[in-house]
């Protein structure tokens, strides 16, 4: 099955500078790769996601590039907020879409900004 | 907008013990759905449903069951508490399928003596 890797586990900026952070997939088959933030002491919420037909989204200060020939994502934060301290899953799903299919995530980046 | 409500919110159980988590959404979502998180790892599927009285293993079904008996709900049984088991309980939802976003609540946290 879809296996996906978080590279960085924990990651510091500082305010105002941007962050970045890396999966890779195993699932050629994948399609659909969306993002979601956990705050200290609460569950997840999504903030941004990208499909196989596009390789850039933009969202206000988060961007989302997609390699599939390399089967690597990333998640790009600029002009870092406080705020944006959190961990940050990435997933995948596994190609079947639809009605039917899975997401896999990885196992999350724990983000701090340093004011 | 909507609201996924768990309980409960704690959960604190013997060893080899039945105990069952509840999940309630009020989006009107086909799709529903059990994960487990443990301490400084990922989520783990348990199990999902895509529709009333549908159920889908996950990747950690083992040990567990699940029943959607209506489109609203869906819950979990541990089906034999395992000593120091300690992990967060995430119910999520989504309208469709797992290509469209999940809504998540807020968690039941298990505890096992």
């Amino acid at each position: 099955g879809e296996k996906v890797e978080q590279h960085e586990s924990t990651l510091s900026v500082r305010e105002g500078d941007s962050a970045v952070i890396n999966c890779t997939y195993t699932d050629t088959a994948s399609s659909y790769f969306p993002w979601y933030k956990q705050e200290a002491g609460k569950s997840l919420h999504f903030v941004i996601d990208i499909r196989s037909n596009v390789d850039r989204k933009q969202s206000q200060r988060l961007t989302v590039l997609l390699d599939k020939k390399a089967k690597r994502f990333s998640l790009h934060i600029t002009a870092t907020q406080p705020e944006d301290s959190a961990i940050y899953f990435c997933a995948a799903s596994g190609g079947t879409g639809g009605l039917s299919g899975k997401l896999t995530f990885g196992e999350g980046t724990q983000v701090t900004v340093i004011s | 907008g909507g609201i996924i409500t768990q309980t409960p919110k704690f959960l604190i159980g013997q060893e080899g013990q039945k105990l069952t988590l509840k999940c309630q959404q009020n989006f009107n979502h086909d799709t529903m759905y059990w994960y487990r998180q443990d301490s400084g790892k990922g989520l783990r599927l348990i199990y999902y449903s895509i529709t009333e009285n549908d159920l889908q293993k996950g990747d950690l079904s083992e040990g567990y069951d699940a029943s959607r008996e209506k489109k609203s709900s869906f819950s979990l049984t541990v089906t034999s508490a395992q000593k120091n088991e300690m992990a967060v309980f995430l119910c999520a939802s989504s309208i469709w399928g797992a290509q469209d976003t999940q809504y998540f609540g807020p968690g039941t946290r298990l505890l096992v003596l």
